[in-house]
């Protein structure tokens, strides 16, 4: 375990469904991260919170939404998804701005089907 | 924009040799460069971070080496072992706390 857990593992999901990712770090960290991973393509930063502050959105559909209640805490909404969205999701926390690197969790393999 | 490439995208060594992986990075404003392993199917394994006042970290048979001037990042990884096959991630910190990746090498060791 790296500090950064991440629940489920594995999900399947319809289209029509509604389910949340959760994401769960106890090092102290103050900044969360959600990335998605595609097949054969380079992670992609989806959100970011600062201090439950969200300081990013990197273009991401409205059909994903995060939530950050507590420093300790990320989740990540779903809703409508298509087959496309099916990647693994993995959750990283560090210090502000990374100063002293990233953790990353196991990660959620989503697929849509 | 950072852009992060990373050479080669896939190798295959006999076990016992040492090997060097690259990574190059287009904007040189970092705060620090981080080195992972990612096993198929799993998360990321942090190995190695390396500040941007450091010339090189090192851990066990790897050791990582960073010269921002021109935008590259070594990971030499000494006497290879079947262990060691798995995809190897280089990501960069610029402001904002942004980590951003390269594609990764994927490395296969034969025994």
């Amino acid at each position: 375990e790296t500090g950064v857990t991440q629940t489920p593992r594995h999900l399947v999901m319809g289209m029509t469904n509604k389910k949340s990712l959760k994401c769960e770090q106890h090092l102290g960290h103050n900044a969360m991260y959600w990335y998605k991973q595609s097949a054969k393509k380079p992670l992609e930063l989806m959100f970011v919170y600062s201090l439950e502050e969200r300081v990013e959105n990197n273009s991401v559909p409205s059909r994903f939404s995060p939530e950050c209640p507590n420093s300790s805490h990320l989740f990540l909404h779903l809703h409508t998804l298509q087959p496309e969205d099916s990647a693994l999701y993995l959750c990283a926390s560090s210090q502000v701005q990374g100063a002293r690197g990233y953790t990353f969790g196991s990660g959620t393999r989503l697929t849509v089907v | 924009k950072q852009e992060v490439t990373q050479i080669p995208a896939a190798l295959s060594v006999p076990e016992g040799e040492n090997l060097v992986l690259n990574c190059s990075f287009t904007d040189s404003a970092i705060y620090n460069l981080q080195w992972f392993r990612q096993d198929p199917g799993k998360g990321l394994t942090s190995l190695l971070l390396i500040q941007s006042s450091q010339r090189e970290q090192t851990s066990g048979r790897l050791n990582a080496s960073l010269d921002k001037s021109s935008g590259r990042s070594t990971l030499y990884i000494a006497a290879s072992q079947p262990g060691d096959s798995a995809t190897y991630l280089c990501a960069v910190s610029s402001q904002g706390g942004k980590l951003i990746f390269g594609q990764g090498t994927e490395l296969s060791v034969k025994p």
